[in-house]
């Protein structure tokens, strides 16, 4: 079976502290995973996406992921918060075709 | 580039009448398109996968005379919300996949639907 789970429905970090947002998957593929970001009232944003090149992957506003299939995780992480990441992000694995899996999303909030 | 648009991003209309929403990818070809509808503070719920010329796909106890979905063209995908109740007031998300095979889902930026 294929699923999603974020371990944190919400994540509360001071500015300038680091940012860790946790997602694991469950895949009989070799998935491709992405993490997305959503303000309030927009559509998501993809922030970056794993697809079986480097495990670390990099993506937009200093956000970045690294692939662990022996743990099947796909965390995200962000040096240095900025009060402009807080928002809603969601863990997305494609398994095949067009089968995509949402996590439950977590809430993250910036505290000056 | 990948940029997806919705329209109109924020629509009101009375009990019983039908609402068209249009979601177009406006620098790239999506053969497949996909519909959400999002709950206060939820996820994503997958309501249906389009592909252009041909019929959608409904996910599990979505009504599809209810819910429209047209994809006529590689730009352009339609959702009409018929006969719409309070309780189909929402927000509304579109997504597209590149025609390239890209896996990458590029998302709209929404259309809230108060019904009243």
């Amino acid at each position: 079976a294929q699923s999603v789970t974020q371990l944190d429905s919400h994540v509360s970090v001071s500015e300038g502290t680091p940012v860790l947002l946790r997602c694991n998957y469950s895949s009989s593929y070799s998935p491709s995973l992405f993490w997305y970001v959503q303000h309030p009232n927009k559509g998501l944003q993809l922030l970056l996406k794993y697809t079986s090149a480097a495990t670390l992957v990099k993506g937009i506003n200093g956000f970045e992921a690294e692939f662990k299939k022996s743990e099947t995780s796909f965390h995200l992480t962000k040096p240095s918060a900025h009060m402009s990441d807080a928002a809603e992000y969601f863990c997305v694995v494609r398994v095949t075709g067009n089968q995509f899996y949402f996590g439950t999303g977590t809430s993250l909030t910036v505290i000056p | 580039g990948a940029v997806v648009s919705q329209h109109p991003s924020r629509v009101i209309c009375k009990s019983g009448t039908s609402v068209k929403i249009e979601c177009r990818s406006l620098d790239f070809q999506a053969t497949t398109m996909f519909w959400y509808r999002q709950f206060p503070k939820k996820s994503l719920m997958l309501m249906a996968t389009s592909n252009e010329g041909s019929k959608a796909t409904y996910e599990q106890g979505v009504e599809k005379d209810k819910f429209l979905i047209n994809h006529a063209s590689l730009t352009l995908s339609t959702l009409t919300v018929t006969s719409a109740h309070p309780e189909d007031s929402s927000f509304y998300i579109c997504s597209a996949r590149p025609s390239t095979g890209s896996d990458t889902q590029y998302f709209g930026p929404g259309t809230r639907l108060t019904v009243l």
